[in-house]
This record gives C-alpha cells, sequence and structure tokens, in this order.
C-alpha cells in the first residue's frame, strides 16, 4: 500500500491554457473521488468514478473540466481554457468497501495556480 | 441537504491543554461522520468516523469524538495537546447517496509552547 499519488504537485499555468493532472489510487481501490479545496475552505466533492464508470458529478464541474478513468486504475482530470478562479488544490482519494462508511484516502494535492 | 458546520475558524491551545474541536451536522437520518486532519502540504488523514454504535468513537494520534444527536454535535476532543498536532481539522459527512464527502470550512490548530 503506497497510498495515493498525485502528479503534478504544483502547477503554474496563464489563464486559457489547458492543464491536466493525474491521480494514482491505491491499487485494488475500485472508488475515485476528486474533490477542490481553495484557500480557507474544506475540500468540495467534484466528481466519482467506481471503477471506469463516471457516477457522479458535481455542479462545480463545468464543461471546461472533463475526468477520465480509462481502465479502472489512475484517473486524470483535466480543465480546458483554465480561468483564474479556477486556482486551488485539487485532491483525490480512493477507496473500496461498503459505500457510505469506507474511508477515503486522500493523496497530497495538486496545487494549481491561474496567472 | 445536510452540511457540517464548524464554528471555530482558529483555535490557539496550550501545549499539554485539552482541546475540543466543534462540529454541527444538519441531517435528518443518522449522519455518518468523519473527522479528518491535514497538515501543511500534505493529504488528509483520516481520525476517525461514526456511523453506528456506540457514540463516543475513538480515533487515532489519542483523538476521540462524542456524537450527540440532541445537539447535532460530532466534537473532536483530545485530553493533552502535542505540538505536533497543529494542523487544520475538518469534520465531514457523506453525501445523500453516499458518494461524496461534504466538509466544514475547518479549524486551524495553533499549539503554543
Amino acid at each position: 500500500d503506497t497510498g495515493v499519488s498525485q502528479n503534478p504537485r504544483h502547477k503554474i499555468t496563464k489563464r486559457g491554457q489547458n492543464v491536466t493532472f493525474r491521480c494514482d489510487p491505491i491499487s485494488e481501490h475500485n472508488r475515485l473521488y476528486w474533490y477542490r479545496q481553495t484557500l480557507g475552505q474544506g475540500p468540495e466533492f467534484l466528481t466519482y468514478f467506481q471503477n471506469e464508470a463516471q457516477l457522479e458529478k458535481s455542479r462545480l464541474l463545468s464543461d471546461r473540466f472533463s475526468a477520465e478513468r480509462p481502465k479502472g486504475s489512475f484517473s486524470t482530470l483535466e480543465i480546458q481554457r483554465t480561468e483564474q478562479g479556477d486556482s486551488a488544490m485539487y485532491l483525490c482519494a480512493s477507496s473500496s468497501g461498503l459505500a457510505g462508511v469506507e474511508t477515503q484516502y486522500f493523496g497530497p494535492g495538486t496545487r494549481l495556480l491561474v496567472l | 441537504a445536510q452540511s457540517v458546520t464548524q464554528p471555530d475558524i482558529h483555535i490557539t491551545v496550550s501545549e499539554g491543554a485539552s482541546l475540543e474541536l466543534r462540529c454541527n451536522y444538519s441531517y435528518g437520518a443518522t449522519p455518518y461522520l468523519f473527522w479528518y486532519v491535514q497538515s501543511p502540504g500534505q493529504g488528509l488523514q483520516l481520525l476517525l468516523k461514526y456511523f453506528s454504535g456506540d457514540t463516543l468513537v475513538q480515533g487515532i494520534k489519542g483523538f476521540e469524538a462524542e456524537f450527540k444527536r440532541s445537539q447535532s454535535s460530532f466534537n473532536l476532543r483530545k485530553p493533552s495537546v502535542h505540538w505536533s498536532d497543529a494542523a487544520e481539522y475538518f469534520c465531514a459527512d457523506r453525501g445523500n447517496n453516499n458518494n461524496d464527502m461534504r466538509f466544514g470550512a475547518g479549524t486551524r490548530l495553533t499549539v503554543k509552547p
């Protein structure tokens, strides 16, 4: 169990550029979550995968955001045409077991700064 | 929709003193409640969770929390704080469909020597 890893850890980009983040969950965890955390706030849910299926998306996930988990293992989160308001920490978590009470294990996050 | 509220943005305690961090939830049914800790540059780490049974829950690092339905609270406690406990603490519950976590805004803990 090597934990959830995220890459890159930091990303600085100019407004209008596209960025992509990667999350590698704990192996054999079938659920994967993406959250966004802005300064001074708790994480906010963005989207959720069970295996390769994206089962839920938050209203926060505008059409500029897309997430994939093609083989049910790692996941990518892409933001197109970035805006300054996208600056935040993007957190990934994975879990397995009984839905609702299982522990979500979080990665260290990718901090995005849009200039 | 349920949500959690953490009334204290920032708390300072002296090392060795006791600690209580407040969390209030709003939900009709029995909620699934969690406390996470986040240190600078680190991901969130689960301290403890409650979903049924004994209302006093023991967690890691000497933390405990008590579920009080009458007060809609799930406060986190520690009898003696260590300098390494300085971090951000988040209370959370599960969404309606159990697919996501809903976090409070967090309480930042500072520990004085």
